[in-house]
């Protein structure tokens, strides 16, 4: 079946910018995380959606990033007045469910540049 | 989650076995370890998990030490197409979320 996959691939944008980013779990799947990959890191965690609320937003930087899965799917990742330092690749997993015992599927991630 | 400490690189030539090293000798008894690779420019995918006894499934052996302080990735036939980077993580059974805590992983370079 269809993985995760999220859109755009690339995102190139000035500073101060707002910016969306999508991810589409795989279908069935509950738990949702946001992940941030650095040059040369491993990914950071962001935030964790369990249906549709956010569970753990502990990992978020700051206000400017906000996320929503409104239905319980699809997922938006929001980054307002986006700065240099966010430019990273934005990657998404889905879960059937949050227990530790569940692996989490990843999509291929979108490259956030910001100028 | 307890942290793990892994080399920054590794060679292996192709066909041969490779063994990833991961230290973890924070780690309590509620926590098992996980082991992730990322290819480039793909997501990571998950590999292999354990809690004490070895594993084996498709991919990759695990071997957890008595003392469960460390453990060693085992890819018995490498292939060039197992370069990557690959993470081991340690995660608590009762990790509210599943969050996964990565850090810089150890970067495998098959070689022909």
């Amino acid at each position: 079946g269809a993985g995760v996959s999220q859109t755009p691939s690339n995102k190139v944008t000035e500073k101060g910018k707002y910016v969306e980013l999508r991810c589409d779990p795989i279908s069935g799947h509950t738990a949702l995380y946001w992940y941030r990959q650095s040059l040369g890191q491993g990914p950071e965690f962001l935030i964790y959606f369990q249906g549709t609320g956010a569970a753990d937003d502990s990992g978020l930087p700051n206000d400017r990033f906000f996320a929503v899965r409104p239905e319980g799917s699809v997922s938006t990742l929001k980054i307002q007045r986006t700065e240099r330092g966010d430019s990273a690749v934005y990657l998404c997993a889905s879960s059937p469910g949050p227990s530790t015992y569940n692996e989490q599927f990843f999509g291929p991630g979108t490259r956030l540049t910001v100028l | 989650d307890a942290k793990t400490t892994q080399p920054p690189s590794m060679d292996c030539a192709e066909g041969r076995a490779a063994n990833l090293p991961c230290n973890h000798s924070t780690i309590s008894g509620n926590e098992y370890v996980y082991w992730y690779r990322q290819i480039h420019s793909q997501g990571p995918q998950y590999i292999i998990h354990g809690l004490k006894n070895n594993e084996t499934n498709e991919m990759a052996s695990l071997i957890i030490t008595e003392d469960r302080k460390s453990s060693t990735l085992i890819l018995p036939h490498a292939t060039l197409r197992d370069t990557a980077v690959y993470y081991c993580i340690v995660r608590a059974i009762y990790n509210q979320g599943g969050k996964l805590i990565f850090g810089q992983g150890t970067e495998l370079s098959v070689k022909p």
